[in-house]
């Protein structure tokens, strides 16, 4: 099926640096979700989004869900080392789950 | 409340050997979804089951099969196995219904075949 497109692949950045990263598809979703995934362990949910232009915080994590309903970004503040993983946006269609690549995560402390 | 778990965490196997992994989901979830992770592919799709019944299935070879019990827990089977079916195989549950479309993921099982 078709996956989502997320950006960057990588990012290498120094502690207390802020990270941005996004997702889109051709397609709308209803519902956009972002999942951290640490070595060795399966992914595990971050936020969820429900409603087109909803701005949703967890501690230093912050996600908006387009307007278009076509995208999604993913802001990380004041980086800490534990932040290290890679992050995966996900969005549900019908009964499937489309998943971005993944954005590698690496803080340099 | 126990969240989603999958035996076995590691395992070896040698190429034409067959290997069955397990996956219990959250209590109350019906709902079972198993992924293929590899460096190079990301997270792919592999199937759903819900009510022991098939409901969805990715793109991969007839050796990947599962299936799932009245408790709602699934087995995944791969049989005939390949050097290329080393990856981390993730199970994950979820509610059925209005809104519940958020997956809750396991451990994983990591597969390495010689």
């Amino acid at each position: 099926g078709q996956q989502l497109n997320q950006s960057p692949q990588s990012m290498f950045i120094q502690e207390g640096e802020d990270v941005s990263m996004n997702c889109t598809s051709s397609s709308i979703f209803n519902t956009w979700l972002w999942y951290k995934q640490d070595p060795g362990e399966g992914p595990v949910l971050l936020i969820a989004l429900y409603k087109a232009g909803e701005l949703t915080s967890n501690g230093r994590l912050t996600a908006q869900f387009g307007i278009t309903r076509k995208d999604s970004f993913l802001n990380i503040s004041a980086s800490i080392p534990s932040d290290v993983g890679i992050y995966f946006c996900a969005g549900p269609n019908n009964n499937d789950m489309r998943f971005g690549a993944g954005t590698r995560l690496t803080v340099k402390p | 409340k126990a969240g989603v778990t999958q035996t076995p965490r590691y395992l070896i196997k040698t190429r034409g050997q067959q290997v069955t992994l397990s996956c219990s989901p959250i209590s109350g979830h019906r709902s079972v979804s198993w992924y293929q992770q590899t460096p190079g592919q990301g997270l792919q799709f592999l199937f759903e089951y819900f009510s022991e019944t098939q409901r969805n299935k990715g793109n991969f070879p007839g050796r990947f099969s599962g299936r799932q019990f009245s408790n709602s827990r699934s087995e995944m089977n791969v049989s005939t196995l390949e050097l290329g079916d080393s990856a981390l195989y993730l199970c994950a549950s979820k509610m059925v219904g209005l809104g519940a479309n958020v997956l809750t993921f396991g451990a994983g099982s990591r597969l390495t075949v010689l």
